[in-house]
Order: structure tokens, then C-alpha cells, then sequence
């Protein structure tokens, strides 16, 4: 059974507050490593795919790295805004698959 | 931008109905997807397609079915509506290459009384 841990399970800072978290995968057969945000009553929606080991993507504040060789993958946000509070989630997709396992997410909550 | 419409944010269903909810894609998308999502267990998958009248389980298809007549469209029927199908449920499409992103409906918040 493939599994997709995140942690932690949420989190709250305050505004301006950098803040990371973590999502861990099996290492073997990797393919690729997605990154959405999802708001409330919104669509979740994709921030990054990452493929290769070593991988550092960026997106305004918001960036991600990649360890595929040890399972994990990073997700970083400087200077955290309200408009940030979201659940974050990853998924998995190894070489044999053809549909995304997902984490069950970490909730961010920024305060003003 | 890709758009994927969802027939219903709400609906409310009773015990025993037949009930179909409706995803559209307008990006010529091979690949939909259904999936519910319940607190504390995540997204998980009852339903694929990577194809016109193509269909693959997923992790949950115990009371589901589905149907893609057209490209666009990928329905998911719940044969005969149960309480514990009380869910979010969200459709997806993506393109045939496997590292582009899914792309979401914004969820049918579905009740089973």
C-alpha cells in the first residue's frame, strides 16, 4: 500500500511568520511530486510538479524542494499572509501509476 | 484556463435514490477523475478515465459507478444512495502526459438523508 504522510496536520502563525511543511512518499519508483492549495469553498488548486530530485520550484512566496532518493518534499512560505490560510496538500504518483495518491493535508491558518 | 463545472455545489438526496452528479471539462482532457473527500481522511479516489468509455477503479468504488460517453464529460452514479455517502465529492481533469497538474471542480457537497 502506497502511502502519503503530511505533517504537521495544521498550524497556526501569525502574519509575517515564515513557515514550512512536510510531505513524505515512498522513495521507490518515483515519478512525480504535485503541491495544491485548497481554500475554503474553492477548488483545490496546483501550485507545483516536481520530477526530479534536487528539484527547488517557486512561486511568489510560496516554494517547494524535492528529495527523492530519501522520500520527502518541502513546502515553504515567507512572510505568511492571511490570504495564505489554506489546507495544503501533496500527492504521489510512482512509474507503474497513472493516478495521484494524495496526502490528507496540512491546514494553515494565518492571523492578522 | 482550464475549466472544470461541477453540475451542483449542493444537493440533498434520500436513502435508496439513484443519483448522478455531472463534471465537465473544456480542455480536451484525456484523463477525469472523481474523488470525495471526508475530515480527517483526505482526497480519495473512487473513480478514473483515461479515455472515452474507459474506466478504472480506484480506492473506494464500493457503491459507485461511472460513465464517459464523451470526452468532456465523466459522470459518477450512486446506484442506490446510502447515509454513509454523505460526502464532498470532487471531479478532476488533467492531460494525458503524467506529471501535469489536475485540475478541480469546485465540489458537490452531497447529503444522503
Amino acid at each position: 500500500i502506497l502511502n502519503v504522510e503530511q505533517s504537521p496536520q495544521s498550524l497556526h502563525v501569525q502574519e509575517g511568520d515564515s513557515t514550512n511543511f512536510t510531505c513524505s512518499f515512498p522513495s521507490s519508483n518515483f515519478y512525480a511530486l504535485h503541491w495544491y492549495r485548497w481554500e475554503t469553498a474553492k477548488s483545490p488548486e496546483a501550485l507545483f510538479v516536481m520530477t526530479l530530485n534536487g528539484d527547488e520550484k517557486k512561486k511568489g512566496r510560496i516554494s517547494a524542494t524535492l528529495n527523492t532518493k530519501e522520500g520527502y518534499s518541502y513546502l515553504y512560505i515567507k512572510g505568511s499572509q492571511p490570504e495564505d490560510s489554506a489546507t495544503y496538500l501533496c500527492a504521489f504518483l510512482n512509474q507503474a501509476g497513472t493516478a495521484l495518491i494524495f496526502g490528507k493535508g496540512t491546514t494553515l491558518s494565518v492571523s492578522s | 484556463d482550464v475549466k472544470v463545472t461541477q453540475s451542483s455545489r449542493y444537493l440533498v438526496k434520500r436513502t435508496g435514490e439513484k443519483v448522478f452528479l455531472e463534471c465537465v471539462q473544456d480542455m480536451d482532457h484525456e484523463n477525469m477523475f472523481w474523488y470525495r473527500q471526508d475530515p480527517g481522511l483526505g482526497l480519495r479516489l473512487i473513480y478514473f478515465s483515461y479515455d472515452v468509455k474507459m474506466k478504472e477503479k480506484g480506492d473506494i468504488p464500493e457503491g459507485y459507478s461511472v460513465s464517459r460517453e464523451k470526452k468532456e464529460r465523466f459522470s459518477l452514479i450512486l446506484e442506490s444512495a446510502s447515509t454513509n455517502q454523505t460526502s464532498m465529492y470532487l471531479c478532476a481533469s488533467s492531460g494525458s502526459v503524467s506529471n501535469q497538474p489536475q485540475h478541480f471542480g469546485d465540489g458537490t457537497r452531497l447529503s444522503i438523508l
